[in-house]
């Protein structure tokens, strides 16, 4: 079975200091690991994905995260935080020998950048 | 260019009730799933269906019933309403049948059931 951790249910920081999110995972062999964005009132935004390769993987808005196998981690992280990096964090994972490309969703964190 | 749509965004309910929440996506995805977001739990997946006509289930879907005659649509029934799914119900879809695809997610559905 495959499984999620997000260690944190808030996450503080200041405008322009650096932000970590962090995620845990458990899975079966090489894991598809995934981070989402969600905005108050909205959907689920894809910012960027892990499947092989390198560790470091960038995505939208300036977000990357880092693929560490040993640690089973793939936390989340920008140089410089924006208050509009305000939301809610979802990590997710998928096992590759599932089909239908189900994910199994971390319980989310909340980033809360003050200026 | 619509993408995802759910309907209705909010619905109020009594127990007991059948309750039927729309998802229809333009980009002939193959995949749709259905999940349940309550805090403290995250996302939880209540169905998926691989194509028309091919529906699973996925770890909460006790109450809820799913069809898809059609790739863009895929309903979701709630067949007699508990207070326990007061939720925020997403429906995604993805355009592969890898594990590698992305799921692209609707604006979600607030329903209460009172």
């Amino acid at each position: 079975a495959q499984s999620v951790a997000q260690p944190e249910d808030q996450v503080n920081v200041a405008e322009g200091n650096p932000l970590t999110v962090k995620c845990t995972y458990s899975v079966s062999g090489n894991p598809y690991l995934f981070w989402y964005v969600q905005y108050p009132n909205r959907g689920l935004q894809f910012l960027l994905k892990y499947i092989t390769g390198d560790n470091l993987v960038k995505g939208s808005y300036g977000f990357e995260a880092e693929f560490n196998k040993s640690q089973t981690s793939f936390h989340l992280k920008k140089p410089s935080a924006l208050v509009s990096d305000s939301a809610l964090y979802f990590c997710a994972v998928r096992d590759p020998n599932t089909n239908a490309g189900k994910s199994t969703f971390g319980d989310g964190t909340t980033l809360t950048v003050k200026p | 260019d619509a993408g995802i749509t759910q309907s209705p965004r909010y619905k109020i309910t009594e127990t007991g009730r059948q309750v039927t929440l729309m998802c229809h996506q333009t980009w002939s995805h193959s995949y749709m799933f259905w999940y349940r977001q309550d805090l403290g739990h995250g996302l939880r997946l209540i169905y998926y269906s691989a194509a028309a006509d091919i529906t699973d289930k996925g770890e909460v879907s006790d109450g809820y019933v799913v069809s898809r005659s059609k790739t863009e649509n895929f309903p979701l029934t709630l067949e007699s309403a508990t207070r326990s799914q007061t939720s925020v119900y997403f429906c995604a879809s993805s355009a592969g049948t890898g594990p590698t695809d992305t799921q692209y997610f609707g604006p979600g559905t607030r329903l209460t059931v009172l």
